[in-house]
């Protein structure tokens, strides 16, 4: 079954501080990885994507890894800012193989809240 | 990037009623645009495919004459809850990309109450 696993669900940080969110997937076969950001009702904007050749993305203070042998990721917020308290969701694309569309498997997402 | 636009952002409605949803590429044609629905802490939950001048594709589950989806020019879909009830009441967000394999962009999402 294709399924895309994070944690942890939930992470409150101090800013200014690093944390790291990960990402476990199963899905096969697989095209590419992305994390996108939520904000509370709002749709989701994209931080980075990597394919299966990609371990590592950055976009200014997140950086994406990609370990496609073990099938994990993780994004890493370097010096945290009120701003990114959002939901941070990894998406997996399967390869479409009728030409179609590329089917995007969606994390539950985790929340991350940043204190003053 | 490029921009898909959503429109209304929320919209309150009478139980009974119909509501429409409006998703527009701004800046590039879209073939195909889909649609999501997600729930309080919940991840996005596909509901269909919208393809330009044919039906749209349903997923298990999703009542198609509920939920019914036009996509009548390249750069506009519409997704319409019929006789709306209050467990419809969600956040409905749409997406589209320019092309098959690359960035799927999001537009900004609709809240609906149903009351």
């Amino acid at each position: 079954k294709n399924q895309v696993e994070q944690s942890p669900q939930s992470l409150i940080i101090l800013e200014g501080k690093n944390c790291t969110l990960q990402c476990n997937y199963t899905v096969s076969p697989f095209s590419n990885l992305r994390w996108y950001k939520q904000d509370t009702g709002r749709g989701p904007v994209s931080l980075t994507i990597m394919t299966f050749s990609e371990n590592t993305k950055s976009n200014g203070r997140y950086t994406a890894t990609l370990d496609a042998d073990t099938k994990q990721s993780s994004l890493h917020i370097t010096a945290s800012q009120l701003s990114d308290s959002a939901s941070y969701i990894c998406v997996v694309s399967l390869t479409a193989f009728s030409g179609g569309y590329n089917k995007l498997i969606f994390g539950a997402g985790t929340r991350l809240a940043v204190h003053p | 990037g490029a921009v898909v636009s959503q429109h209304p952002s929320w919209v309150i409605c009478k139980s009974g009623t119909s509501v429409k949803i409006e998703c527009r590429s701004l800046d590039f044609q879209a073939t195909t645009m889909f649609w999501y629905r997600q729930f309080p802490k919940q991840s996005l939950m596909l509901m269909a495919t919208s393809n330009e001048g044919s039906k749209a594709t349903y997923e298990q589950g999703v009542e198609k004459d509920k939920f019914l989806i036009n996509h009548a020019s390249l750069t506009l879909s519409t997704l319409t809850v019929t006789s709306a009830h209050p467990e419809d009441s969600s956040f409905y967000i749409c997406s589209a990309g320019r092309q098959r394999n690359t960035e799927a962009f999001f537009g900004q999402g609709t809240r609906l109450t149903v009351v």
